[in-house]
C-alpha cells in the first residue's frame, strides 16, 4: 500500500523556538495533505488541509500564525509551529489521500510526530 | 457538519471472543465510513470502509462492520479477538472535500 512518512517521529524543544515537522508520501503524488494534531487518549481533530502549490486552509479555531505549513511539492507539506509553548506539545499526524476523487479516497497516514515543548 | 460518536471508551475481551465496537454518526448525505486502528507507535491503519453497496463490509485482519442507515451506525465486529488485536479503534467520516471526522476512539484490552 501507499506509504507517508513523518520527520522527526519524535522532538524535544525549548519554549520560545519553532520546530518544523515534515510530511512526505513516499509512492504516490498528493495534491492535498491535511495536518491532525492528537492528544493523549483523545481522538485526532482535523488542524488544516495543506493544498500543493496554493496556501493551507485551517479549521476553525486553529492559528495559522502559529502552524504554518507549506505544501511545496506534490509529495512533501512541512508543518511548523512557530514559538512553541508547552501547551503545542502533541502528537502531530498527517495524512495524504489517493485514489478516485471525492471522499471515497482512502486516507494513508503517517506515524506520527511527538513534539515535547519544555 | 458531520460527526462520529464511539460511546465505549475501553473494552476488555478475553482472547478467542467476539468483540463489536460501536460506532454512530452524524452526516446530512450519503457518508463515507472507515474504521481505523492505531497500536502504539504506529501510524492509523485502515481495517475498511463504507462508501456504498453491500451494507456489510469484510475488511483486513478478519473484521467486518455492518452500515445501518436507519439507525446511523457502523458497528465494527471480528468473530474471535487475537492478542495482536489490543490496540484503539477509530471510526470516521468522510465528506467529498476528503476530510475526515474522528469519534473519539475506543480502546480495546484483549486477556488472556
Amino acid at each position: 500500500g501507499a506509504v507517508v512518512s513523518q520527520h522527526p517521529s519524535w522532538v524535544i524543544c525549548k519554549s520560545g523556538t519553532s520546530v518544523k515537522i515534515e510530511c512526505r508520501s513516499l509512492d504516490f503524488q498528493a495534491t492535498t495533505m491535511f495536518w491532525y494534531r492528537q492528544f493523549p487518549k483523545q481522538s485526532l481533530m482535523l488542524m488544516a488541509t495543506s493544498n500543493e502549490g496554493s496556501k493551507a486552509t485551517y479549521e476553525q479555531g486553529v492559528e495559522k500564525d502559529k502552524f504554518l505549513i507549506n505544501h511545496a511539492s506534490l509529495t512533501l507539506s512541512t508543518l511548523t509551529v512557530t514559538s512553541a509553548h508547552p501547551e503545542d506539545s502533541s502528537f502531530y499526524i498527517c495524512s495524504a489521500p489517493r485514489g478516485t476523487s471525492g471522499g471515497a479516497q482512502e486516507q494513508f497516514f503517517g506515524p506520527g510526530t511527538r513534539l515535547t515543548v519544555l | 457538519a458531520q460527526s462520529v460518536t464511539q460511546p465505549d471508551i475501553h473494552i476488555t475481551v478475553s482472547e478467542g471472543a467476539s468483540l463489536e465496537l460501536r460506532c454512530n454518526y452524524s452526516y446530512g448525505a450519503t457518508p463515507y465510513l472507515f474504521w481505523y486502528v492505531q497500536s502504539p507507535g504506529q501510524g492509523l491503519q485502515l481495517l475498511l470502509k463504507y462508501f456504498s453497496g453491500d451494507t456489510l463490509v469484510q475488511g483486513i485482519k478478519g473484521f467486518e462492520a455492518e452500515f445501518k442507515r436507519s439507525q446511523s451506525s457502523f458497528n465494527l465486529r471480528k468473530p474471535s479477538v487475537h492478542w495482536s488485536d489490543a490496540a484503539e479503534y477509530f471510526c470516521a467520516v468522510g465528506a467529498n472535500d476528503y476530510k475526515l471526522s474522528f469519534g473519539a476512539g475506543t480502546t480495546v484490552t484483549v486477556r488472556a
